[in-house]
């Protein structure tokens, strides 16, 4: 079944900076990569996702890399600020699992200021 | 209505107790999931309902019973649960399980099972 490898599993940044959050995936079928931040005792929170159909999305700070032929696919989070302080999980889609989602093990990323 | 309510937001039950848990959206999704989270894990699959209809179970001990009565509410009956059972239980919902899979996360029950 599909894996998906999540590092690393701490980072920590100095505020303005940027931070990257990698992903690796095995089932080269997958096609949907969600990206969610998880605050401190609150819910996941989707905060950007890609198709494999396309290579690049970006939302305002926030930008997924998707590399179909390494199997893998990244967060980028530009100027950093305190409140992106947060654990982040990236998740792939297999085929045929209807809809199921299989997890990285999160990024807990801290960000001073 | 954008989002994915669950009842309660915490819940304490002794191992003899049964209890309920609930989840209600009104995005017209449907598709709707039971997901276990553990402190610093990423949430775990428990069952999914599609169009009202239980389509996977990923081997969830009985003492957990999902119900769907209608297609804006899911519940989770407890039972006879474990102290391990204490985590975070996550409803989720997306349009459905094809094309539109989106899957957006209510804010969790967290149980203590003493």
């Amino acid at each position: 079944g599909e894996n998906v490898e999540q590092h690393p599993s701490t980072l920590s940044v100095q505020e303005g900076d940027s931070a990257v959050i990698k992903c690796t995936y095995s089932d080269s079928a997958s096609n949907y990569f969600p990206w969610y931040k998880q605050e401190l005792g609150k819910r996941p929170q989707l905060i950007i996702d890609i198709r494999s159909n396309v290579g690049e999305k970006k939302d305002q700070r926030i930008a997924v890399t998707l590399n179909k032929t390494a199997k893998h696919f990244s967060l980028h989070i530009t100027e950093t600020q305190p409140e992106d302080s947060a654990v982040y999980f990236c998740a792939a889609r297999p085929p045929g699992s209807q809809g199921n989602l299989i997890f990285g093990k999160g990024t807990k990323l801290s960000v001073k200021p | 209505d954008t989002e994915v309510t669950q009842t309660p937001k915490h819940l304490v039950m002794g191992m003899t107790n049964k209890k309920s848990l609930k989840c209600e959206q009104h995005m017209g999704h449907r598709a709707m999931y039971w997901y276990k989270q553990k402190a610093k894990k990423p949430p775990e699959l428990m069952f999914v309902y599609s169009y009202e209809k239980l389509s996977i179970n990923e081997s969830v001990p009985s003492r957990f019973s999902p119900e769907c009565p209608n297609s804006s509410l899911l519940n989770l009956h407890l039972h006879a649960l474990q102290p391990e059972d204490s985590a975070l239980y996550l409803c989720a919902s997306s349009q459905d399980r094809g094309v539109v899979e989106t899957q957006y996360f209510g804010p969790g029950t967290r149980l203590l099972v003493l």
